[in-house]
């Protein structure tokens, strides 16, 4: 079946404008997760859904960060006054559980943000 | 406290040749661990996983043994081919999220 998609592949934009990155898990994965990678900081965990609620969102760097999820599918990652610092891969990655200590969590392709 | 630790990069290795990357964790308990493979340009692929002590892994000719007494899980493969060539990332689950080691880039030359 489709494994997890997300847009836009690429993201360039101007430092202080906002940004909403797509996440579309596989479908029925009830939980679903966001992961940043960059140079500096390896991948790092962002916020964690189980389904359209965020139980951990321990992972968010600032209050500039936020991310919803709506009928228990997609997600939307937004990053508000983009700073150069929050240049990156974003990656989600999405499970059939959540908690559960032996589950896959499967990683889309990434969105690779530039913020100039 | 609760992370991965893997050897640096890069490994250089000639095709055939036998590959070990170390990957040792902290936690309390027994997390699963994961190891995850980046192709160059692609994303995050699962290789392989085991849940308990004394678990194996294996997968495309990899394996690694979840050893409980020395806490660690090293990835190994007897004959590596330039395909193997990538990134590997060592992980454990805490609680709701995957940790990560910092990741081990393979070169493997013909």
């Amino acid at each position: 079946g489709a494994g997890v998609s997300q847009s836009p592949s690429n993201k360039v934009t101007e430092k202080g404008k906002d940004v909403e990155l797509r996440c579309d898990p596989i479908s029925g994965h009830t939980a679903l997760y966001w992961y940043r990678q960059s140079l500096g900081q390896g991948l790092e965990f962002l916020i964690y859904f189980q389904g359209n609620s965020a139980p951990d969102k321990s992972g968010l760097p600032s209050d500039r960060f936020s991310a919803e999820r709506t009928g228990g599918s997609v997600s939307t990652l937004t990053i508000q006054r983009t700073q150069q610092e929050d240049s990156a891969v974003y990656l989600c990655a999405s499970s059939f559980h959540s908690g559960g200590r032996t589950d896959t969590q499967y990683f889309g392709p990434g969105t690779r943000l530039t913020v100039l | 406290g609760n992370s991965v630790t893997q050897m640096e990069g890069p490994v250089t290795l000639s095709e055939e040749a036998f590959l070990t990357i170390n990957c040792t964790y902290t936690a309390t308990g027994y997390p699963s661990l994961f190891w995850y493979v980046q192709y160059p340009g692609e994303g995050l692929q699962l290789l392989l996983k085991a849940t308990k002590a004394d678990d194996k892994g294996s997968n495309k000719g990899f394996e690694a043994t979840y050893r409980k007494e020395t806490t660690s899980f090293h990835l190994e493969k007897g004959s590596v081919q330039v395909s193997d060539s990538a990134v590997y990332f060592c992980a454990r689950v805490n609680t709701d999220k995957l940790i990560f080691g910092t990741g081990t880039r393979l070169q493997v030359f013909p």
